[in-house]
C-alpha cells in the first residue's frame, strides 16, 4: 500500500529565507508527482507537476525535484514571503489512477 | 478558463434532510473528482468519473450517491448523513484519468447537526 508523507509538518520561518518541504513515498511505481498549496479552508492550487520521466519542474520562486528510486521528492521555495503561508501538500498518482495525497506541511512565513 | 465552480459554499443540514453538492467544468475535462477533507488532513479520495461513468467508488456509505449528468457536470447526493459527515467537501476535473494535472474547486463546507 502506497503511504506518503511529508515532513516537517509544520514549519515558522522569518521572511526571506530559502526552504525546503519533503514528501517520501513507499512505492516508487507512480506516474507523477503534484505539489499543491492549501489556504484555511479553501480548495487547492496546483503549484507543479512533476512526470515520472522528469527530474524537475520550475515556476517563479518554486522549484520541484523528484528521485523515484529513493522515493523522494521535494518543493524548494526561494525568497520566502507572508504570501507563501498555507499547508502545502504533495500528492502522486499511481498505478491505479488515483490520487494520494500527503500528510502536508504547514508553513508560516513571519514578516 | 482553469477554473472548477462549486455550490454552494456552505451547507448546514439536518440528519434527515437531502440535498445536494454540484460542481461545474468548462475546460473540456473528461474525469471528474469528489473528496472529502476533515479539519487539518488531506483529502481523501470518494468518486471518480471517467467520461462520464463511475469508475472508483472508494467503499463510500450509500448516503453519498454521486451523479454525472454530463461532462461539464458533477453532483453529490447527500441523505440521512452523520455529524462525522461534516467536512470540506471538493471536486477536481483533469483532461483525463492517466495521472493530469488535478484543478481543484473551492469546496463545499458542509455542517451536519
Amino acid at each position: 500500500k502506497q503511504e506518503v508523507t511529508q515532513i516537517p509538518a509544520a514549519l515558522s520561518v522569518p521572511e526571506g529565507e530559502n526552504l525546503v518541504l519533503n514528501c517520501s513515498f513507499t512505492d516508487s511505481a507512480i506516474y507523477n508527482l503534484q505539489w499543491f498549496r492549501q489556504d484555511p479552508g479553501k480548495g487547492l492550487t496546483s503549484l507543479l507537476l512533476i512526470q515520472s520521466s522528469q527530474r524537475e519542474q520550475t515556476s517563479g520562486r518554486l522549484n520541484a525535484s523528484l528521485d523515484k528510486s529513493s522515493g523522494r521528492s521535494t518543493l524548494y521555495i526561494a525568497a520566502s514571503q507572508p504570501g507563501d503561508s498555507a499547508t502545502y501538500l504533495c500528492a502522486l498518482t499511481s498505478g491505479t489512477y488515483k490520487y494520494i495525497f500527503g500528510t502536508g506541511t504547514r508553513l508560516k512565513v513571519l514578516a | 478558463d482553469t477554473e472548477v465552480t462549486q455550490t454552494p459554499k456552505h451547507l448546514v443540514m439536518g440528519m434527515t434532510n437531502k440535498k445536494s453538492l454540484k460542481c461545474e467544468q468548462h475546460m473540456g475535462h473528461r474525469a471528474m473528482y469528489w473528496y472529502k477533507q476533515k479539519a487539518k488532513k488531506p483529502p481523501e479520495l470518494m468518486f471518480v468519473y471517467s467520461y462520464e461513468k463511475l469508475s472508483i467508488n472508494e467503499s463510500v456509505p450509500s448516503r453519498f450517491s454521486p451523479e454525472c449528468p454530463n461532462s461539464s457536470l458533477l453532483n453529490l447526493h447527500l441523505h440521512a448523513l452523520q455529524p462525522e459527515d461534516s467536512a470540506l467537501y471538493l471536486c477536481a476535473s483533469s483532461q483525463t484519468r492517466r495521472g493530469d494535472t488535478q484543478y481543484f474547486g473551492p469546496g463545499t463546507r458542509l455542517t451536519v447537526l
